[in-house]
């Protein structure tokens, strides 16, 4: 059965300074995997998945199959970055999201 | 576009009873998705609709939920009879076909007491 493992529930970085959220999954098939991101008193929404290999907002990520990572990281945080993150996998023929339990990630000024 | 409608956003109960929560996905997205995320977790799939047909309830507690989507537009979820572990956030999501971006709703928060 696949799973998501986020091992950080709280990370708090200086603004300025580096931050990466942690992302480990195990799935026997092709993993397609994404990043999702829930600002205080808004919706969850898509921030990016890693077949784009886009950067949405500062923010990319990199499918590691060896390690079986999916690490979110910025160069250098900003407040508005603060926000709960969730990190998924998408599996079965239907492609159905399997998230992992989040990281609230708060930038300090 | 609008998004995502759910309702009621709050709702308290007490065990034993029932209650049933609404979604209106967005205009023209066929697949519709209902999630249960526990306080401290991650959003679980529940169910999962396209069209009208069910793809996926495999994580359906099905002894006590039930979900409709009769029209293939509006979709219902149902509690029957809830338990005090039923308390989470209920998300709808919807999108224009399974593989493609899911858009959630606001969700609507349960208490069961």
């Amino acid at each position: 059965a696949q799973r998501v493992t986020q091992p950080e529930k709280l990370l708090s970085v200086f603004k300025g300074a580096p931050v990466e959220l942690k992302c480990n999954y195990s799935y026997s098939g092709s993993p397609e995997l994404f990043w999702y991101v829930q600002y205080s008193r808004q919706r969850l929404q898509l921030l990016l998945r890693h077949i784009s290999r886009e950067s949405i907002k500062g923010f990319t990520a990199d499918l590691n199959k060896g390690e079986t990572s999916f690490h979110l990281k910025k160069p250098f945080a900003q407040e508005e970055d603060s926000a709960m993150y969730y990190c998924a996998l998408a599996s079965g023929s239907a492609r159905q999201l399997t998230f992992g339990s989040g990281t609230q990630l708060t930038v300090l000024p | 576009e609008a998004g995502v409608a759910q309702s009621p956003r709050y709702k308290i109960i007490e065990k034993r009873q029932s209650v049933a929560f609404w979604c209106n996905p967005i205009s023209g997205h066929a697949t519709l998705y209902w999630y249960q995320q526990i306080l401290g977790q991650g959003p679980k799939l529940l169910i999962q609709f396209q069209n009208n047909g069910v793809v996926d309830d495999s994580q359906l507690p099905k002894d006590r939920f039930s979900a409709e989507r009769l029209k293939g537009v509006d979709s219902t979820l149902k509690i029957q009879p809830a338990k005090l572990e039923d308390s989470a956030v209920y998300l709808c999501a919807s999108s224009p076909r399974a593989q493609e971006t899911q858009y959630f709703g606001p969700g609507t928060r349960l208490l069961v007491l």
